[in-house]
This record gives structure tokens, C-alpha cells and sequence, in this order.
């Protein structure tokens, strides 16, 4: 069956320095990926969305890398904030788009 | 600019009790989706609505049942809640073939 995994255990960084957050999935090739943030009793919210045929996509302080080989995508946030902490999931699409499949999420801290 | 509204946010129910989950979207989009979020777990795809009139199964839909009232409104329904069931649940909804979800705020359901 597909499975997608991210960290389970939470991400403690500086202020400052860049975040990496990592999603691995095994089983599954999907047509593009998305990365989401949620907020403590909030519902998730779209950051960036990566397609196969793109190797990196960047918003702002954002970067988000698509590696099909390694059935891994890397997502960057630069010059961290406190700002920034929150939990972040990625997703990947299923049947041409018609469904999303969520990890579990990664817990990012910023501290000042 | 309401995005997607849920009904109610909290709910306690007695094992055996029905209620319904209440979804609107003010953003014209085609497609709807009930998830569930659960501690480890992440978001899973309980029932979709790819459009008006049609909807399908996710990846735990026993226990629930839906309906796309028309293309604003969707609704999830517990007909004999179980403890299994407490849950964070959450709407979303999506433009035909974007895939990019806008979510609900989510309704945090207690089964006792």
C-alpha cells in the first residue's frame, strides 16, 4: 500500500537558519505534490505545489524540491521565524487528482 | 470571504447518537471532501464529491455517510456514532483537476 512519511519527531531550530522538513513515500508515483501548514486548531493551509517534470519550485522565502528517484521532496523555509512554527504536511495526489493523501505532519519550532 | 465554512466546531455525542457535520463553500469549486485527522495519524480521506451529484469513497469511509446537497453544500453524517469515531474532522474543498484544497476550520467530535 502507498505510504508517505515525514518526521515524527519535531524540528527545533534557531531563528534565522534554514528549515529542512523531509517526505518520503513509497509505492506510488505521483503527478505532482503539495505542502501544507497547520496551525494549532486551525485547518491545514496550500504553501506549494511541485509537479514530477519539476525539480524545485520556490515562494518567497519557501523552497520545495520533487525528487522521483529517490521518491523524496525536501521542503525549505530560509531566514526562519518564530513566525514559521507550526506543523507542516505534505500530500500527494491520487488518481489523477481526484484524491489527496496527507503524512502525518512535522512539528516545526523556531526559536528566538 | 467565508472560504469554507463547518457546522458545529464541537460536538459530544453518546455512543449510538446520530448528528450530521455541516460543509459550505462560497468559492464556486467543484469538488468537496470529509477527512479526518487523528494524534500520528494525519488527514485521511473518509468520503469525496468530485462534483455536483456524485460522490465516492475514501480511504475510511465505514461508520459515515454523505451527501452533496448541491455544489455549495456538503455533508457528513454519523449515523450511530462510536468511539472510534472522536475525531477532528475536517471540509475542504477544490477546483475541478487544481487539487489545491482550501480546508474548514475543523469540528472536533467527542463519542462517549
Amino acid at each position: 500500500s502507498q505510504k508517505i512519511e515525514q518526521n515524527s519527531e519535531a524540528l527545533n531550530i534557531q531563528e534565522g537558519k534554514t528549515a529542512t522538513l523531509t517526505c518520503n513515500y513509497t509505492n506510488y508515483s505521483p503527478a505532482y505534490l503539495q505542502w501544507y501548514r497547520q496551525d494549532p486548531g486551525r485547518g491545514p493551509v496550500f504553501l506549494l505545489l511541485i509537479r514530477e517534470n519539476e525539480k524545485e519550485k520556490r515562494k518567497e522565502r519557501l523552497k520545495v524540491t520533487f525528487d522521483t528517484t529517490l521518491k523524496q521532496s525536501l521542503f525549505h523555509i530560509t531566514a526562519s521565524q518564530p513566525a514559521d512554527s507550526a506543523t507542516y504536511l505534505c500530500a500527494l495526489d491520487m488518481e489523477y487528482g481526484n484524491k489527496l493523501v496527507f503524512g502525518a505532519g512535522t512539528i516545526l519550532r523556531v526559536k528566538s | 470571504n467565508a472560504g469554507v465554512t463547518q457546522t458545529p466546531k464541537f460536538q459530544v455525542l453518546k455512543t449510538g447518537q446520530s448528528m450530521t457535520l455541516q460543509c459550505a463553500q462560497d468559492m464556486n469549486h467543484n469538488s468537496m471532501y470529509w477527512y479526518r485527522q487523528d494524534p500520528g495519524m494525519g488527514l485521511r480521506l473518509i468520503y469525496y464529491s468530485a462534483s455536483e451529484g456524485t460522490t465516492d469513497k475514501g480511504e475510511v469511509p465505514n461508520g459515515y455517510n454523505v451527501s452533496r446537497l448541491n455544489k455549495r453544500e456538503f455533508s457528513l453524517r454519523l449515523e450511530s456514532a462510536a468511539p472510534s469515531q472522536t475525531s477532528v474532522y475536517f471540509c475542504a474543498s477544490s477546483e475541478a483537476g487544481a487539487n489545491v484544497l482550501t480546508f474548514g476550520a475543523g469540528s472536533r467530535l467527542t463519542v462517549l
